[in-house]
C-alpha cells in the first residue's frame, strides 16, 4: 500500500536555527506532494505543493521543499525558524488524484 | 464564505451508540473527504467523495458510512461506536480532486470520545 514516512516525531530548535524535516513516500508512479501545517488549536493549512517543474518549491512564511525523485523524498526546509513556527507539520502525497495520504506528522517546538 | 463547517466540536458517546458528524462547505467544492487524526499516526483517510452521489472508501473505512446527496454536505455516520473510534475527525474539501492544483480546505475538527 502507498505510504508516507516522516522521520522525525518531535524536533526542538532554538530561534534562528535552520530546519529540515524529512519526508519519504513509497513508489506509486506519478505523485503530487504537499506540506501542511497545523498550528496549536487550529486546522491544517497548506504550506506548499509540488506538481511538476522545478523540484525546489517555495511556500508561505519562508518555507521551501525539494523533490528528489530518485530518493522518493520531499524534505521541508527553512533557513531560520521563529517561535511562531511552533506547530505540527504533515507531509502528504496523492497517488491516483483521488486519494491523499498523510504522514504521521512532525511536531516542531521552537524555543525563544 | 464560512469555508468548511463541522459540527459538533466535541462529542462523548457510549459504546454501541450511533451518531452523525456533520460537514458542510459553501465553496461549491466537488471533492470532500473525512480524515481521522490519531497521535503518532497522522491523518488517515476514512471516506471521500468526488461529487454528489459518488463516494468511495479510503484507508480506514470500517465502522463508518457516508453519503453525498448534495454538493454542500458530506455527513459521516458511526452506526455502533467503539472505543477505537475515539479520535479527532477532520472534514476537508477542494474544488477538484487533490491531485490537481486544488488544495484541501480543512474544517476545525470534531473531537470524539467513545467510552
Amino acid at each position: 500500500a502507498q505510504s508516507v514516512s516522516q522521520h522525525n516525531h518531535h524536533v526542538i530548535l532554538s530561534e534562528a536555527a535552520s530546519l529540515e524535516l524529512g519526508c519519504n513516500y513509497s513508489y506509486g508512479g506519478t505523485v503530487n506532494l504537499f506540506w501542511y501545517v497545523q498550528y496549536p488549536g487550529q486546522h491544517l493549512q497548506l504550506l506548499l505543493k509540488y506538481f511538476s517543474g522545478d523540484p525546489l518549491v517555495k511556500g508561505i512564511k519562508g518555507f521551501e521543499a525539494e523533490f528528489i525523485k530518485s530518493k522518493f523524498s520531499f524534505n521541508l526546509r527553512k533557513p531560520s525558524v521563529q517561535w511562531s513556527d511552533t506547530a505540527e507539520y504533515f507531509c502528504a502525497v496523492t497517488y491516483n488524484n483521488n486519494d491523499m495520504r498523510f504522514g504521521a506528522g512532525t511536531r516542531l517546538t521552537v524555543k525563544p | 464564505n464560512a469555508g468548511v463547517t463541522q459540527t459538533p466540536k466535541f462529542q462523548v458517546l457510549k459504546t454501541g451508540q450511533s451518531m452523525t458528524l456533520q460537514c458542510a462547505q459553501d465553496m461549491n467544492h466537488e471533492y470532500m473527504s473525512w480524515y481521522r487524526q490519531d497521535p503518532g499516526m497522522g491523518l488517515r483517510l476514512i471516506h471521500y467523495s468526488v461529487g454528489a452521489g459518488i463516494t468511495d472508501q479510503g484507508e480506514v473505512p470500517n465502522g463508518y458510512n457516508v453519503s453525498r446527496s448534495t454538493t454542500e454536505d458530506f455527513p459521516l455516520r458511526l452506526l455502533s461506536a467503539a472505543p477505537s473510534q475515539t479520535s479527532v475527525y477532520f472534514c476537508a474539501s477542494s474544488y477538484s480532486v487533490p491531485g490537481t492544483n486544488s488544495p484541501l480546505h480543512f474544517g476545525n475538527g470534531t473531537r470524539l470520545t467513545v467510552t
